[in-house]
């Protein structure tokens, strides 16, 4: 069974300072793709960056990245230079590559508050 | 926004009522899914159709009731619900149903069972 904990419920910090959420997980699986998706106040869940577990280089999006440690089972998010439309539920989402069963596991998220 | 709505928004029932959540994609896509969200828990995949056949049921009560009838619309329809059951109720896409590809969400609908 896959398994994905977030164990910071929320977070705030200052407007322009960087934050980093983390994520770990559990898989027996060699190969899959992890996400970050983020969820704003009454608004629609979006995808905020995807690492694919055989690439060593992290992924980036303009002021989001992420530290992704394979053999840790770790996949933190770092939000540089904050601002206030980062305010949001983040959710940490593993998903498994097997033919025919593929789909998501989500954590039960962080929520993030940028303070101005 | 995303290309996914879905209606409606908010929906109240008492326990023997029977109502119907709608879904649709304006994105091409081939998978459709539906997810219940409930407070601090981690979301929770229901069903998955691809190319309008189901092919995940995640050991859902038989008083929701999925239907695709075409790769754009997906309905979730309620009966006999249970206070437990109240929650956020999302509805998701992707070109197709394969881990590496993005889903694409609606912005939910807020189900509360009286």
């Amino acid at each position: 069974a896959q398994t994905v904990t977030q164990s910071q419920p929320e977070m705030s910090v200052q407007e322009a300072e960087t934050v980093t959420l983390s994520c770990t997980y559990d898989t027996s699986e060699n190969n899959y793709y992890l996400f970050w998706y983020k969820q704003p106040p009454s608004r629609q869940m979006i995808l905020v960056i995807r690492q694919e577990a055989y690439k060593q280089q992290n992924a980036t999006e303009n002021r989001f990245s992420v530290n992704f440690q394979k053999a840790a089972k770790s996949f933190s998010l770092k939000i540089s230079d904050s601002q206030l439309g980062d305010t949001a539920m983040y959710f940490c989402a593993l998903g498994r590559t097997n033919f025919g069963n593929e789909k998501l596991t989500f954590g039960t998220g962080t929520r993030l508050t940028i303070i101005p | 926004e995303t290309g996914v709505t879905q209606t409606p928004r908010h929906l109240v029932m008492g326990m023997t009522n029977k109502k119907s959540l709608k879904c649709e994609q304006h994105l091409g896509h081939n998978a459709m899914y539906w997810y219940k969200q409930s407070a601090k828990k981690p979301l929770e995949l229901m069903f998955v159709y691809n190319f309008k056949e189901q092919t995940e049921n995640n050991s859902v009560p038989s008083r929701f009731s999925p239907e695709c009838p075409n790769s754009s619309h997906l309905f979730l329809h309620l009966h006999t619900l249970q206070p437990e059951d109240s929650a956020l109720y999302l509805c998701a896409s992707s070109q197709d149903q394969g881990a590496g590809y993005e889903q694409y969400f609606g912005p939910g609908t807020r189900l509360t069972v009286t």
